[in-house]
Order: structure tokens, then C-alpha cells, then sequence
């Protein structure tokens, strides 16, 4: 399994843009990189999956260098309901297991006013 | 509103009584998970169907946890005699199988107090 870390808490500001980083230095070939948001009470919601280069949606960007043992997942102006948990995963999504759902700590995202 | 429901939201139980509860996945995803999540932790694998095989339990679903996904619909976790340690959100979640894409649709979870 590849290991991800993330930084385990972050505070942004509403209207800025934020940046969570996450590394995995051990991702495979085949593995893509998937980010989930968690809202208090609620189970987690897919935001964004890529492969390498730049994925954008209508929610977040996810930056993915060419060596891919990192990723960030930008969030443009941020508001107040962005507060959250945010989790990096990295797995093979053609895998038959549980590998490509293996959660972490998150990172936990406060959004001031 | 994901699809995927659960049932009931929330169950307090006395120590040492059993408790069921149930997912409903989205009707054409053949993959359904089950996770145990405790606050300030990520979700926590605990087992894994494709259709109605049950593929891979995680260490941490003791003797006393059973699951079961009758006929690949919806499928139901058993604890028996619950221990205070069982306290937690329990989480089912649901994919469709063989596209490049792990998007996976949680429920809202069930909160489980043992007491």
C-alpha cells in the first residue's frame, strides 16, 4: 500500500485560495490519486481523481508532478462551508480489494471569516 | 443525497446486547464497503463484497462482527455482545466495479454507542 501523508491540520481565511499537500512516495504505476472531503456527521464525498499533470473540476484542481510521489489539491476562494476534512488516497481504482479506499488522518481544514 | 442510505442513524445499546444495522447501496454498484470511523480518525476498513462474495475483512472485524450481502443488494453488520470499544460511526460506502474511477458513494453512517 502507499503511504500518504498530510499535513494534519490547516487554517485558510474565506476568499483565499488553498493548497493541501500530499505525499506518496511509494505510489505505484498504476495507482491514481483521489481526494474526499468530510463534513462533521456525514461520511466522505469524492472531490477529484488524476493520474498525473492537472485535473480540474467544478469544485478543486489536483496538481500532480511528473515523479507523482506528491499531489495537491487546490480549493480557489474558499468559504466558510469548505471546512472540513480533506483525505489524500492512492490506489490502483481497478483493484478488486480494499486498496483503493484505504483512508488516513486527513488533513483538517478551518475556513475563518 | 448520495444514494446510499443507512439504517438507523443512530442505535444506543447496553453493553454486551446485539446490534444489526443496514445498507442500501445505489442499485447497479456491485462493490459495497463497510468502515468503522471513531472521532478524529479517517474511516477505518473493516470489510469489502463484490456482489454477494465477501472479498477481504480487515484484522480489526473481531468474531464478534459478521456481514452479510444477501443476493448482492443490500447488506447488514452484525455485532454481537458489543463492547464499549464498539462505540464509533459505522459507514457503508458503495462503487461500481472495473472503471477507472474510485468514486465511491458513502452513506451517512450509523453512530453506534455502547453504554
Amino acid at each position: 500500500l502507499a503511504k500518504t501523508t498530510q499535513p494534519i491540520s490547516m487554517d485558510s481565511y474565506e476568499g483565499q485560495e488553498v493548497n493541501i499537500t500530499c505525499s506518496h512516495n511509494n505510489i505505484a504505476t498504476n495507482d491514481y490519486i483521489t481526494w474526499y472531503q468530510q463534513f462533521p456527521s456525514q461520511g466522505p464525498r469524492f472531490i477529484i481523481q488524476g493520474y498525473k499533470t492537472k485535473v480540474t473540476n467544478e469544485v478543486a484542481s489536483l496538481f500532480i508532478p511528473a515523479d507523482r510521489k506528491s499531489s495537491t489539491l487546490s480549493l480557489p476562494r474558499v468559504s466558510l462551508s469548505d471546512t472540513a476534512v480533506y483525505y489524500c488516497l492512492v490506489g490502483d481504482p481497478m483493484d478488486t480489494g480494499r486498496r483503493a479506499l484505504t483512508f488516513g488522518s486527513g488533513t483538517r481544514l478551518q475556513v475563518q471569516p | 443525497d448520495t444514494g446510499v442510505s443507512q439504517d438507523p442513524r443512530h442505535k444506543i445499546t447496553k453493553r454486551g446486547q446485539n446490534v444489526t444495522f443496514r445498507c442500501d447501496p445505489i442499485s447497479e454498484h456491485n462493490r459495497l464497503y463497510w468502515y468503522r470511523q471513531t472521532l478524529g480518525q479517517g474511516p477505518e476498513f473493516l470489510t469489502y463484497f463484490q456482489n454477494e462474495a465477501q472479498l477481504e475483512k480487515s484484522r480489526l472485524l473481531s468474531d464478534r462482527f459478521s456481514a452479510e450481502r444477501p443476493k448482492g443488494s443490500f447488506s447488514t453488520l452484525e455485532i454481537q455482545r458489543t463492547e464499549q470499544g464498539d462505540s464509533a460511526m459505522y459507514l457503508c460506502a458503495s462503487s461500481v466495479q472495473g472503471t477507472l474511477n474510485t468514486e465511491a458513494f458513502f452513506g451517512q453512517g450509523t453512530r453506534l454507542t455502547v453504554v
